[in-house]
Order: C-alpha cells, then structure tokens, then sequence
C-alpha cells in the first residue's frame, strides 16, 4: 500500500481482556518497528523485526506483551489481560532498511477500562 | 534516565515569527538526529535529519543547527505559519548494536496563531 495501515485506529476494551493490534507496512520494506505513545510523554521502543532475523523485544514492558511478524509482511502485536495502565496509541513504522527514515502509521488507540 | 531531553514543553509564536525547540542528548554513540512532525489523530511524520558530521542542515523554512561538543541540537522554524501548528518531536538513532532504535524527546507542541 502507499502507506503503514493500522487497525482498528480505536480500541476500547475491559481491564483483564486481551486484544491484537494490526499492522500492513510498506510494501517491500523489511525493517517494522512498534511504539508506544503515552499522553504527555515521547515514543517508547517496543519491538523491531528485521526480515528473517530475530527480533529485537528488549522494549517490551512485560510478558504480557507479544507480537510477530508473518511471511516478513503483516504484524500483529497482542497484549493479554490488558491493565489500565496499557492505555496509549500504539504505532507501527516501516522502512526499506535500517538506516532509511522511518515512516509510521496513523497508530491505534486503546482505551482499557 | 531520558537520554533525549526536549524543550520546551509547548511554544507560542505570531504568525511570521522564529519557532525554536531545543534538544540535549546523552549518549555520544548516537549517529542520526531526526525531527518528526505530528498532527492530531496522525502518526508522525519525518520532517528533517541530519548527522553528527553537519553542523547545520536546511530545507525550506526548516533548519536543525547541530553542536556536537555541547551535544544540543534544535529546530528552527522560519516565517511560522499556522499551518506549522504540530507537535514536534526530536530523537536520536542509537549507534552500534543498535543502529535502528530510535529514542525520542517528549515532544513541544506548537501553536502558532495567525
């Protein structure tokens, strides 16, 4: 596609629920990276994946958090009995290969009550 | 520790003025210096970098001045615009082991009144 597609853009769901958050790079970029925007603070890393190489998930905040990437495309990034304290926009970036530019989707917004 | 520190937190400039927003780093490993440029509801969007080995990199109305020595970078805005109104965030690029994990300041949000 021309752009990083996330879904859903809005998510709102109860405390202990799990829920998946979806991202479609760039076609034929090979480097998908996830963030973490919490109101008032910056982009917190989370994970990358870089084509067949193992990712890097030295960002991720507990167990509780997981994502893959399939077939070096789509990513799925899923969080399991979701706390308060899970409520930011999650991001996904792609880019061609490590050292370009990143280009970043519009985000989903999660909402645990 | 926040190896990126951003100021200020928010800035108000007239129409045609000079939007500065300031940045400090820590780690001297760091190699890429971009600003990224966010509207409500969007993600953000790269709006100019430059790398340690420039001092000063423009495009447009958009200028970073890097100081490697006082390890400071920032971000001039010229003949402000309304349109500008954004927040904005710097970050750095980590070096070595990993040369593609960005950190990011805590973003300035821009408002610029017509």
């Amino acid at each position: 596609g021309a752009g990083v597609s996330q879904s859903p853009s809005n998510k709102v769901t109860e405390k202990g629920k799990d829920v998946e958050l979806r991202c479609d790079p760039i076609s034929g970029h090979t480097a998908l990276y996830w963030y973490r925007q919490s109101l008032g603070q910056g982009l917190e890393f989370l994970i990358y994946f870089q084509g067949n190489s193992a990712p890097d998930k030295s960002g991720l905040p507990s167990d509780r958090f997981s994502a893959e990437r399939t077939g070096g495309s789509v990513s799925t990034l899923t969080i399991q009995r979701t706390q308060q304290e899970d409520s930011a926009v999650y991001l996904c970036a792609s880019s061609l290969q490590v050292d370009y530019g990143y280009t970043f989707g519009s985000g989903t917004r999660l909402t645990v009550v | 520790q926040q190896q990126v520190k951003q100021s200020p937190q928010s800035l108000i400039v007239q129409k045609g003025g000079i939007s500065i927003i300031n940045c400090a780093y820590e780690n001297t490993a760091f190699d890429y210096f971009p600003w990224y440029q966010q509207f409500p509801g969007k993600g953000p969007a790269l709006l100019i970098a430059i790398r340690p080995d420039v001092s000063e990199k423009k495009e447009g109305r958009f200028t970073i001045s890097f100081n490697k020595s006082a390890k400071q970078f920032s971000l001039h805005i010229m003949d402000s615009q309304p349109g500008d109104s954004a927040t904005y965030f710097c970050a750095a690029r980590g070096g070595g082991g990993s040369n593609y994990k960005l950190t990011f300041g805590k973003g300035t949000l821009l408002t610029v009144n017509p």
